[in-house]
This record gives structure tokens, C-alpha cells and sequence, in this order.
């Protein structure tokens, strides 16, 4: 199956610093999440992005589809941003199932 | 988006006993839901795909009698834990898939199996 890696493993800023997290996946997706997951576990949504560019205030993603990697960056960051971040994609054959990697643990100290 | 609310958020049971957890799609009819299992500090992974009508499909390494999913109606999946254990202990937590293939997750549910 496909294998989602995100990196890095854990990442620390101090407020109002940019950072990027990488996501390399192992084969063609159809779907490719960025999620973040605050501290009562909830997933929020931040993008569903396949392929191509979208920004969404602070927060903008890129996905590379024929070079397997997706990129998310945080501008001017946020105490509120921490928590650990998602990628998840499901692969070509498109059955809504969900590989998740292992997650970026942002902590965004003030 | 699609709304997705899970209930309860989080339960405390004693060994032995059975618990039930509901996910409700509020405002998209979902054929089909699914159910994944975080533990502490790691990633999510896919337990099963609960099918309205018919019978989930569980991912290898599920026990299919643990973890009983009833998918009813187009709005409700529902998952029971079966005979808990306290390594059952986890977090739960179902997604609908909208209309363009983007998943919108509940707000999970903490089983604390003591």
C-alpha cells in the first residue's frame, strides 16, 4: 500500500516565526488531506489539495503530484496553531479510505 | 463541508461491558463512513467502512466481532465495542466523505476501558 511519511517528526518556532512541513508519498493519490488536530483530538480540515497551490490566510499547501510530495506552510505563527499536523491521502484506485502519516508536532511557544 | 457530530466524546466503562459509539452525518447522506482507532501520541488508522445497508468491511488485523459497526440509516453508523478491555482503550473517531472526495471527520470519542 502506499506509504505517507511527513517531516518533521516534531518542530518548535517562537511566535510570529514561518515554518514548512513536508509530506512525501509513496505512489499516485486521489486525494490528499492537510489536517490539523487540536488538543480535544478533533480533525480540522485545513485543505484538500490533490494537486496544485491553495492559500487560506496564514496558511497555504502545495502539491507536487508527479514528484509525490505536498508541502504545508505557516506564516507568522500563532500560539493557537499548535498541535500536530496530518497529511493523510487516499491512492488512485479512490475508495475513500485514508493513509495517514505520522504526523508534525508544531509547538509554537509565545 | 460536510457536518459530522459523534457521540458521546468521550466514556469510561468497566472490563466486560459493551459500548456504543454513534456518528451522525448532519447534513449529507453518507453510504458510506469510516471508522478509525488513534492511540497516544501516534496516527490514526483505518478500523473499518461502515456500508448503509449492508456489511462493514473491516481492515486486516480487525476483529470484526470486537468491534460490531450497524450502518442503518444514510445519516447514522454506529460502532460497538464489544466486551472492552483496557486495551481497548483508544481514540475513536468516523469520517464522511463529502461530495468531492474530501473526508470531514467527528470530533472523536476517548474510551478509557477500566
Amino acid at each position: 500500500g502506499i506509504q505517507v511519511e511527513q517531516s518533521p517528526p516534531d518542530l518548535i518556532l517562537q511566535e510570529g516565526a514561518n515554518s514548512t512541513l513536508r509530506c512525501n508519498f509513496s505512489d499516485s493519490v486521489n486525494n490528499l488531506q492537510w489536517f490539523h488536530q487540536n488538543p480535544w483530538g478533533q480533525l480540522i480540515n485545513l485543505f484538500y489539495i490533490p494537486s496544485g497551490t491553495k492559500q487560506n490566510g496564514r496558511l497555504s499547501a502545495t502539491t507536487v503530484a508527479t514528484e509525490r510530495y505536498s508541502l504545508l506552510y505557516i506564516s507568522s505563527s500563532q500560539t493557537t496553531d499548535s498541535g500536530v499536523y496530518f497529511c493523510a491521502v487516499d491512492g488512485s484506485s479512490n475508495t475513500g479510505k485514508l493513509i495517514f502519516g505520522q504526523g508534525t508536532t508544531l509547538q509554537v511557544k509565545p | 463541508g460536510a457536518v459530522v457530530s459523534q457521540h458521546p466524546s468521550w466514556v469510561i466503562c468497566k472490563s466486560g461491558t459493551s459500548v456504543k459509539i454513534e456518528c451522525r452525518s448532519l447534513d449529507f447522506q453518507a453510504t458510506t463512513m469510516f471508522w478509525y482507532r488513534q492511540f497516544p501520541k501516534k496516527s490514526l488508522m483505518l478500523m473499518a467502512t461502515s456500508n448503509e445497508g449492508s456489511k462493514a468491511t473491516y481492515e486486516q488485523g480487525v476483529e470484526k466481532d470486537k468491534f460490531l459497526i450497524n450502518h442503518a440509516s444514510l445519516t447514522l453508523s454506529t460502532l460497538t465495542v464489544t466486551s472492552a478491555h483496557p486495551e481497548d482503550s483508544s481514540f475513536y473517531i468516523c469520517s464522511v466523505e463529502g461530495t468531492i472526495t474530501e473526508a470531514f471527520f467527528g470530533q472523536g470519542t476517548r474510551l478509557t476501558v477500566v
